[in-house]
């Protein structure tokens, strides 16, 4: 089983829909958690950090459940510019920061 | 601006030769990271460092070589042993404890053997 996983997609969706990834990881003792976004043949740049609490901007919205091992990200209102690979992030320290294949999202007019 | 450079963004090599890609940070970090991505896999590390003068193989270490002279900088050697060194490589640094905080990325650099 890999230590991140995420469904690839793609998730094509239209321009003012709301969508949502989940991301699942199996190491327990994973401490901070992220989801980045990568545009094509960029790197990836930090969206948002990921906590228990929830955390929102703007039209994001990040999840941590810590039970089930998931964290999720919701995007409210999509825009054309939404569209990019959200790569989930797991961090146990140094070496130990997995990244999930990413989910490419594409938002239609 | 604070950031990470790396340096060149593009590189081609012929088979049989060693190349080294640049990586230069001014965000006073400790730890720092390459990264190698392949299409449809996610990023997988290569080596990382902690400290100046200190570094760790990470998943798949075979083919490359790295140094920590200085805080600033962390060059990749992609040696020739390397068997499919083709892909899109990419340099960050972190901070925080432990180096769980957030890792800053530089904007890669594309390699590709002809």
């Amino acid at each position: 089983r890999k230590e991140v996983e995420q469904d690839p997609g793609p998730f094509n969706v239209p321009e003012g829909a709301t969508v949502a990834f989940n991301c699942t990881y199996s190491n327990s003792a994973s401490q901070s958690f992220f989801w980045y976004r990568q545009d094509c043949r960029k790197e990836p740049k930090l969206l948002m950090s990921v906590y228990s609490s929830g955390n929102e901007d703007g039209r994001f919205t990040a999840q941590l459940n810590r039970a089930s091992q998931y964290i999720s990200l919701l995007i409210r209102d999509s825009k054309l510019s939404d569209s990019a690979t959200y790569l989930c992030v797991v961090n146990r320290g140094y070496q130990k920061v997995t990244f999930g294949i990413g989910t490419k999202l594409q938002v239609i007019p | 601006d604070g950031g990470i450079t790396q340096s060149p963004k593009y590189l081609f090599r012929k088979e049989g030769q060693n190349v080294t890609l640049s990586c230069e940070q001014n965000l006073n970090h400790d730890a720092m990271y390459w990264y190698r991505q392949d299409p449809g896999q996610g990023l997988r590390l290569i080596y990382y460092s902690q400290i100046v003068n200190d570094f760790q193989k990470g998943d798949i270490a075979e083919g490359y070589s790295v140094s920590r002279e200085k805080k600033e900088s962390f060059p990749l050697t992609v040696t020739s042993a390397q068997k499919n060194p083709t892909a899109f490589y990419l340099c960050a640094s972190s901070t925080g404890q432990g180096a769980l905080g957030e890792l800053f990325f530089g904007e890669g650099s594309r390699l590709t053997v002809l």
